[in-house]
């Protein structure tokens, strides 16, 4: 079983949907962090957790919101998604000082 | 938000072929650089942590160099092979708890 799960995997939608992708960790770790890939872009940045009543924006939390409803799972929602917003979403957890574990995707494509 | 270029964007080369490529990053409040080896249709996967300036790390055919008073980082690979085909990504931080990655080099091997 992988160690960071996140659901679901591919998601096909319309502009102005509500939409929740979730993840979910099995290694213990207090950091979680959601990033998305554009094509010739790096990882940005959208929110990082360090624990459960800790929730920071990174790079680009615009049109975004996130959960840390266990030290387990970390949620990433789309208020009313836009077409801009089509990317692939990695959800990853990490311990102080060591490196990211990074989920498998979730593809999101919003016409 | 810190800038961490990567080059070159794509590289194609012939099996058994040697091959280097580059992260830089501004030098100042350096903190750490990782490195990840991220394949198509897979989540990245960590290769390398470094800190100090002069770091040498090495993982059977590949290791990496750091240099962080002038901001760069090299990935070499040894006798490349068909499976070391994939994206190598540089992230990099400046208090471990935002990494900012590059967008990537993609290196394809011929067989």
């Amino acid at each position: 079983d992988a160690d960071v799960t996140q659901t679901p995997r591919n998601r096909i939608t319309k502009t102005g949907k509500r939409i929740m992708l979730e993840c979910s960790q099995t290694k213990g770790h207090d950091r979680m962090y959601w990033y998305r890939q554009d094509p010739g872009l790096g990882l940005r940045l959208i929110y990082y957790s360090f624990d459960v009543k800790d929730i920071n924006k990174g790079e680009i939390s615009d049109g975004y919101s996130v959960s840390r409803q266990a030290q387990a799972k970390f949620s990433l929602s789309l208020e009313s998604a836009i077409p801009n917003q089509t990317a692939l979403y990695f959800c990853a957890t990490s311990e102080p000082d060591q490196p990211q574990h990074f989920g498998d995707g979730t593809r999101l494509s919003i016409l | 938000i810190l800038n961490v270029e990567q080059s070159p964007q794509s590289l194609h080369v012939q099996e058994g072929d040697s091959t280097n490529f580059t992260c830089s990053f501004p030098s100042s409040n350096f903190y750490a650089l990782h490195w990840y080896r991220w394949e198509t249709a897979k989540s990245p996967e960590a290769l390398f942590v470094m800190t100090l300036n002069g770091d040498e790390k090495k993982k059977g055919r590949i290791s990496a160099t750091l240099n962080t008073k002038e901001g760069y980082s090299y990935l070499y690979i040894k006798g490349s092979q068909p499976e070391d085909s994939a994206t190598y990504l540089c992230a990099v931080t400046h208090n471990f708890n935002k990494f900012y990655f590059g967008s990537g080099t993609k290196l394809n091997v011929k067989p």
